[in-house]
């Protein structure tokens, strides 16, 4: 089953432009992850915030996690073509580090 | 350094076959945990292996095995072939389960 959900499905933006994708969870998390698909293939691994963490920055990528609201929200500021591709969320709760479950998804595209 | 390896790339088999995808980690790495993405979903914990021994695993039928290697590689085995197990097989490694997990290209599985 699916842990969390990715909110807007889909995105469409030109480049140069700001990403905002969504992640909303279920249960108490020990840390949410972001993760990038492109094409069907390999997934890339992000940035990580742990449950005590609010915000966190890496380059162009800026998380925020609200667990009151069990959610977090990644931005991509001045987006490229490259940028294009599916963005996951995953939680690892309870008492295991080793599962992460991922939410379905946003697909990103960036236009030229 | 090499990253996640997994071979073969893309599979086909028929319903009742039986399939065996392999993975070796990145270096440093001793733990491996496999995935099953279909279409338009994001990916579905299967099982982890550390030590050669099968730590946890999620919903999946007993017609999904494993084996991990004294070299840190790792087998999935599926028997018993269904149309529904069609989709992306992703290894991830890590180390002694760390939060950050490294994946692989995965192998593509087309079940006719």
């Amino acid at each position: 089953s699916q842990q969390g959900e990715e909110d807007p499905q889909a995105l469409s933006i030109q480049e140069g432009e700001n990403a905002t994708m969504n992640c909303s969870y279920k249960t108490s998390i020990n840390n949410l992850q972001w993760y990038r698909q492109n094409s069907g293939r390999g997934l890339v691994h992000l940035i990580l915030i742990r449950s005590n963490e609010r915000e966190k920055h890496s380059g162009r990528l800026r998380v925020t996690l609200d667990t009151s609201k069990k959610s977090s929200s990644l931005l991509i500021t001045a987006s490229r073509a490259a940028d294009t591709a599916s963005y996951f969320c995953a939680t690892s709760s309870g008492g295991s580090n080793y599962k992460l479950t991922f939410g379905k998804g946003t697909l990103l595209t960036v236009n030229p | 350094d090499a990253g996640v390896t997994q071979s073969p790339t893309h599979l086909i088999k028929t319903r009742g076959q039986q399939v065996t995808l392999r993975c070796s980690p990145k270096s440093g790495h001793d733990t491996v945990s496999w995935y099953q993405q279909a279409l338009g979903q994001g990916p579905q914990f299967i099982f982890q292996y550390y030590e050669e021994e099968e730590r946890q695993r999620g919903n999946f039928p007993d017609r999904f095995s494993g084996h991990q290697f004294p070299n840190y590689s790792s087998e999935l085995n599926v028997n018993a072939l269904l149309l529904g197990d069609s989709a992306l097989y992703l290894c991830a490694s890590s180390y002694l389960a760390g939060f950050e997990q490294f994946f692989g290209p995965g192998t593509r599985l087309t079940v006719l």
